[in-house]
């Protein structure tokens, strides 16, 4: 079965700071990773994919995420975390069964960044 | 660009109600649109996977008499909670992809809905 867990509920960091939030996955074949971010009483956002090709992923809002095939990771980075991103944020792996798309979700990290 | 529409953002209602929620691609054509319910500070949990024209797949533990999905065109998929009962209270969160089986596209969501049933 296809799976990702972030093995950490909250990330604490102050602001300035690089952040990494922690993701590994568990697949068959070859993974196309997501990183998703949600703002409070909202939908979730994306910021950015892994699907081939470079390890090191560049995406939205100054957010980049490496892909760590022999850890089987995709850790979230960002060099000087801002307090505006403080937020939940998901690791997805996406894959297809029977034609369809599938995509399973982390448990959610929840990045609080202090002033 | 790709941007999802779910409304409405908020009901209240009594107990007994049905009550239906939208799911728009506004710029692009969905093929598949997923329904999510998330309660507070957890995950999200898939309750279906809807592909234009067929029928709707529903996750394990899910009732498919409780919440109805209609994904009649590209761009519209609707989920009604019939007959809702304060249980059936959380945050409903819809996405739309335009994957075609391949698994590589990203998925883009609404701004979910907060059904409260009195």
């Amino acid at each position: 079965a296809q799976s990702v867990a972030q093995p950490e509920d909250q990330v604490n960091v102050a602001e300035g700071n690089p952040l990494t939030v922690k993701c590994t996955y568990s697949v068959s074949g070859n993974p196309y990773l997501f990183w998703y971010v949600q703002y409070p009483n909202r939908g979730l956002q994306f910021l950015l994919k892994y699907i081939t090709g470079d390890n090191l992923v560049k995406g939205s809002y100054g957010f980049e995420a490496e892909f760590n095939k022999s850890q089987t990771s995709f850790h979230l980075k960002k060099p000087s975390a801002l307090v505006s991103d403080s937020a939940l944020y998901f690791c997805a792996v996406s894959f297809h069964s029977g034609g369809y798309q599938k995509v399973t979700f982390g448990t959610g990290t929840k990045l609080q960044v202090i002033p | 660009g790709a941007v999802v529409s779910q409304h409405p953002s908020r009901v209240i209602c009594k107990s007994g109600t049905s009550v239906k929620i939208e799911c728009r691609s506004l710029d692009f054509q969905a093929t598949t649109m997923f329904w999510y319910r998330q309660f507070p500070k957890q995950s999200l949990m898939l309750m279906a996977t809807s592909n234009e024209g067929s029928k709707a797949t529903y996750e394990q533990g899910v009732e498919k008499d409780k919440f109805l999905i209609n994904h009649a065109s590209l761009t519209l998929s609707t989920l009604t909670v019939t007959s809702a009962h304060p249980e059936d209270s959380s945050f409903y969160i819809c996405s739309a992809s335009q994957d075609r089986g391949q698994g590589g596209q990203p998925q883009h969501f609404g701004d979910g809905t907060r059904l409260s049933i009195l």
